[in-house]
């Protein structure tokens, strides 16, 4: 089983501020990563897939890039939105895979 | 408008079952995987199975730890996929999510890009 590994945890920010949340698995998933966001109470929405393509209406301020092991995902400048959980998957190998998530919070 | 409706979630004894439904409207259901994603309260997404479209010769593929337990199956003329969940345990007490795959690329299963609201499935005596 291919292990996602998340980091931080948790992050706090404000507004405005750029930030980057990595994705590291355990073995190569070549560019087979995708990336969500999920509010509470809400299902996840599809940010970014294979990596580095944003999904139908995601903002461009969102971004993805990496490659085999270690991957990222960048908000160029946090709206108040923005603030969710984030989780990575993967999808080179069964079973699929999902990180434990990063935690975005408001500082 | 491309949306997915589960159904089927409840309250279960342990050792009950239960068969949960996700009904598709807006697109091709046959051409695509269909997903059912879990998520226990407070925890993270797990994935729970997938059947394949018709790319994929409508292949299934579970999660170890509900092997032999679940299955998956799909009724395409009814654009619905169902989970039977039998031997439910206290740990399978999660909300599950119903997932289409993107339309991305020809290999595999793409990331999911459209998911329903989920259906709470509550394992207790």
């Amino acid at each position: 089983e291919i292990v996602l590994t998340q980091s931080p945890a948790t992050l706090s920010l404000s507004p405005g501020e750029r930030v980057t949340l990595s994705c590291r698995a355990s073995q190569s998933v070549i560019t087979y990563l995708a990336w969500y966001q999920q509010k509470p109470g809400q299902a996840p929405r599809l940010l970014i897939y294979d990596a580095s393509n944003r999904a139908t209406g995601i903002p461009a301020r969102f971004s993805g890039s990496g490659s085999g092991t270690d991957f990222t995902l960048t908000i160029s400048s946090l709206e108040p939105e923005d603030f969710a959980f984030y989780y990575c998957q993967q999808r080179r190998d069964w079973p699929i895979t999902f990180g434990q998530g990063t935690r975005l919070e408001i500082k | 408008e491309v949306q997915l409706l589960e159904s089927g979630g409840g309250l279960v004894q342990p050792g009950g079952s239960l068969r949960l439904s996700c009904a598709a409207s807006g697109f091709t259901f046959t051409t695509y995987a269909m997903t059912w994603v879990r998520q226990a309260p407070g925890k993270g997404l797990e994935w729970v199975s997938t059947i394949t479209g018709s790319r994929g010769g409508y292949s299934t593929h579970f999660a170890d730890f509900v092997k032999g337990r679940f299955t998956i199956s799909r009724d395409n003329p009814q654009n619905t996929v169902y989970l039977q969940m039998n031997s439910l345990r206290a740990e399978d007490m999660a909300v599950y999510f119903c997932a289409k795959e993107g339309d991305y690329t020809q290999l595999g299963v793409n990331a999911f890009d459209i998911w329903g609201q989920g259906t709470m499935v509550t394992v207790s005596s």
